[in-house]
């Protein structure tokens, strides 16, 4: 079946500029992440949705970062202002009803560079 | 301190050797652990959940140490296709996976 689909794959912006990464999880899953990597690191949690409802938005690093899920399936994570140190990938995973043991299923992200 | 620490590597072996590395976490609630391997400018995709008997899987085998808190990954007859980041995640009991930064490991012909 269709695994976890992110677009942009890559997105220039200039600093200043608002960018919108979409991410369609897995059809069915109730539990959806977003995560930041930069060069050289692992993922960095950033967001948790349960259907539509954000239960956590604990790793968001400041307010100029938002997502949504408003449907309970696809969801957009947007930055507003970007700088440069929100050049990273931005991965999105989709699990069942996420229990910590739970698989979760990555997208291929969309790296976005800020110049 | 990091919640999951790795060594960075590079692991450099060559094809049919044996590679072994492993990770600590710093939070003694941890419930589950996995390796997650990453290929570059690739997603991260599941390699095996790591149990507390230890667990095989084909050429991998996954031992964890609570009582040291650490999580380890042995990788047998090492193929070129093994080259890869390998991601050691733990979970705290909720929803939230914490990665570590990753040990690379390259096998060469």
């Amino acid at each position: 079946g269709a695994g976890v689909s992110q677009s942009p794959r890559y997105k220039v912006a200039k600093r200043g500029q608002d960018v919108a990464l979409r991410c369609d999880p897995i059809s069915g899953h109730v539990s959806l992440f977003w995560y930041q990597q930069a060069l050289g690191q692992g993922p960095e949690f950033l967001t948790y949705f349960q259907n539509e409802a954000q239960l956590d938005k604990s790793g968001l690093p400041s307010d100029r970062f938002f997502a949504e899920r408003p449907e309970g399936s696809v969801s957009t994570l947007k930055i507003q202002r970007t700088q440069q140190e929100d050049s990273a990938v931005y991965l999105c995973a989709s699990s069942l009803p996420g229990l910590g043991s739970d698989t979760q299923y990555f997208g291929p992200g969309t790296r976005l560079t800020v110049l | 301190r990091k919640e999951v620490e790795q060594d960075p590597g590079p692991f450099n072996v060559p094809e049919g050797a044996t590679v072994a590395f492993n990770c600590t976490y710093s939070n003694s609630a941890s419930q589950s652990f996995f390796w997650y391997r990453q290929d570059c400018r690739k997603e991260p995709k599941l390699l095996m959940s790591v149990y507390s008997s230890g667990n095989e899987d084909g050429r991998f085998t996954a031992q964890l140490n609570r009582a040291s808190q650490y999580i380890s990954l042995l990788i047998r007859d090492s193929k070129l296709s093994d080259s890869a980041t390998y991601l050691c995640v733990v979970n705290w009991g909720d929803y939230k996976l914490s990665f570590g930064a990753g040990t690379t490991v390259t096998v060469r012909a």
